[in-house]
């Protein structure tokens, strides 16, 4: 079956590091998606993976290994503003290349 | 600046009573999503657009319909709103969505309440 999987809260303080773990089974792998999600909002992009390995976007990386059916997003030097959600998304070429989204992981962070 | 834009922001409707809810986008993007989210769940997909090829959920219910007149604009209807329909709806759209690359845009999403 398909199944998306993401630590449901984790805490973090400001100024310090944070990786979100998220594992996934899928029927047929297409590519992984990071979103993140303020309360009350509308999830935005953060990264996108295909390939193994690290993809850096400033204070945001995201690693994908394929083999493990496997990522996580680190976000470095943490600030209140990145208290949200952050979804992990994988495309699914059994779902007629749709996204399935997992549940979220909300990120508290403390000063 | 071209966005995703939802209307209304808040809508209540009571039990039973049709509602629409509407989409629009100044991207020009060929597809067009409709989710349901409730709290700390993941959005669940109900239908999907390319162009004008419209594509449902095996499991979206009945009671859930959508029209999209033309590549600017998009409408849920809910014909007969149960309480279990209370949701954020996120309207989102792709520039060729399927294989490719592309992400999706998200609208700022209609929270329904039903009474």
């Amino acid at each position: 079956g398909q199944n998306i999987d993401q630590p449901t809260e984790m805490t973090a303080t400001e100024g310090a590091i944070v990786q979100i773990n998220c594992t996934y089974q899928t029927s047929g792998f297409n590519g992984l998606f990071w979103y993140q999600q303020h309360a009350g909002e509308a999830p935005t992009f953060l990264s996108y993976n295909v390939l193994d390995g690290l993809e850096e976007k400033g204070r945001f990386s995201s690693f994908l290994s394929r083999s493990k059916g496997y990522s996580y997003l680190l976000l470095k030097e943490l600030q209140m503003k990145d208290s949200a959600s952050y979804l992990c998304a994988v495309r699914d070429r059994g779902s007629n290349y749709q996204l399935i989204w997992g549940a979220g992981t909300k990120l508290i962070i403390k000063p | 600046d071209a966005m995703v834009i939802q209307n209304p922001r808040y809508q209540v409707t009571q039990f039973g009573k049709p509602v629409t809810l509407s989409c629009s986008q100044t991207l020009n993007h060929n597809v067009m999503y409709w989710y349901q989210q409730k709290s700390s769940q993941a959005p669940k997909l109900l239908f999907h657009y390319y162009d004008k090829d419209f594509n449902n959920e095996a499991d979206t219910p009945d009671n859930f319909q959508s029209r999209r007149p033309n590549t600017s604009f998009c409408f849920l209807d809910i014909r007969s709103p149960g309480l279990g329909d209370a949701a954020m709806y996120l309207c989102a759209t792709s520039p060729r969505g399927g294989a490719t690359g592309d992400e999706q845009f998200f609208g700022p999403g209609t929270r329904l309440t039903v009474l």
